[in-house]
């Protein structure tokens, strides 16, 4: 049973730096073609994709945002972590984190319960 | 980054009516277009995939259609439970972009 589960803080302040940590089980992340990715959605809004790990640690990030995010994986743990830097009051959103497998036709067949993270002083 | 862009941006419909949602790709996705359903509060579901794919345990009313950069979703006839918001996401090249959803309300 594949299960993905978000955990962070709820509140950050403008300037801080918000680290994400995704905690999965039932599969793992160094078998070819298993990634994570990350995605948020603001209240009311639509969905933003941010950025993704591979199985062979290639990462992918959001041009938007590529300045801002790191992805980092622990296989061991089964954990990926994902830091946004400078956060501001337009970052807060919904993040989700979820698996992707890229063996053939790549889609999302798993989600997080999503973890909801305002940005405010 | 490819550019994906759903129509409408929302829907009115009533139970038993046959919708279609539209996405376009700014550029060739080749298959490469998933739709996603998702309903208030919840992370989104996976519906189809490879553009025309069944995703397991998704009703049969709904199929899609396209390749290129033109694709459809079809809900051959509205249940309520299908009132939600709908996402089309392209995985032929990272970024993997999503659409701006487009929202189906009852009539």
């Amino acid at each position: 049973q594949v299960t993905l589960r978000e955990s962070g803080p709820a509140l950050v302040k403008p300037t801080q730096t918000l680290t994400l940590t995704c905690t999965f089980s039932g599969f793992s992340l160094s078998t070819n073609g298993m990634c994570v990715t990350w995605i948020r959605q603001p209240p009311g809004k639509a969905l933003e994709w941010l950025a993704r790990i591979d199985w062979d640690d290639d990462k992918s990030y959001s041009t938007s945002l590529k300045t801002r995010l790191t992805i980092s994986k622990d296989t061991s743990k089964n954990q990926v972590v994902l830091t946004m830097t400078n956060m501001d009051p337009v970052d807060t959103a919904t993040y989700f984190c979820a698996r992707i497998y890229r063996g053939g036709w790549n889609y999302i067949d798993y989600w997080g319960q999503g973890t909801l993270v305002t940005v405010s002083s | 980054d490819i550019q994906m862009t759903q129509s409408p941006s929302s829907l009115s419909a009533s139970v038993g009516d046959r919708v279609t949602i539209t996405c376009r790709a700014s550029q060739s996705i080749s298959s490469y277009l998933n739709w996603y359903q998702q309903k208030p509060g919840k992370a989104p579901k996976l519906l189809i995939y490879a553009a025309s794919s069944f995703h397991s345990g998704v009703p049969s009313r709904f199929s899609g259609s396209g390749s290129g950069t033109d694709f459809t979703l079809t809900i051959s006839s509205l249940q309520p439970e299908d009132f939600a918001t709908y996402y089309c996401q392209q995985t032929y090249s990272s970024p993997d972009t999503f659409g701006q959803g487009t929202k189906l309300e009852i009539k």
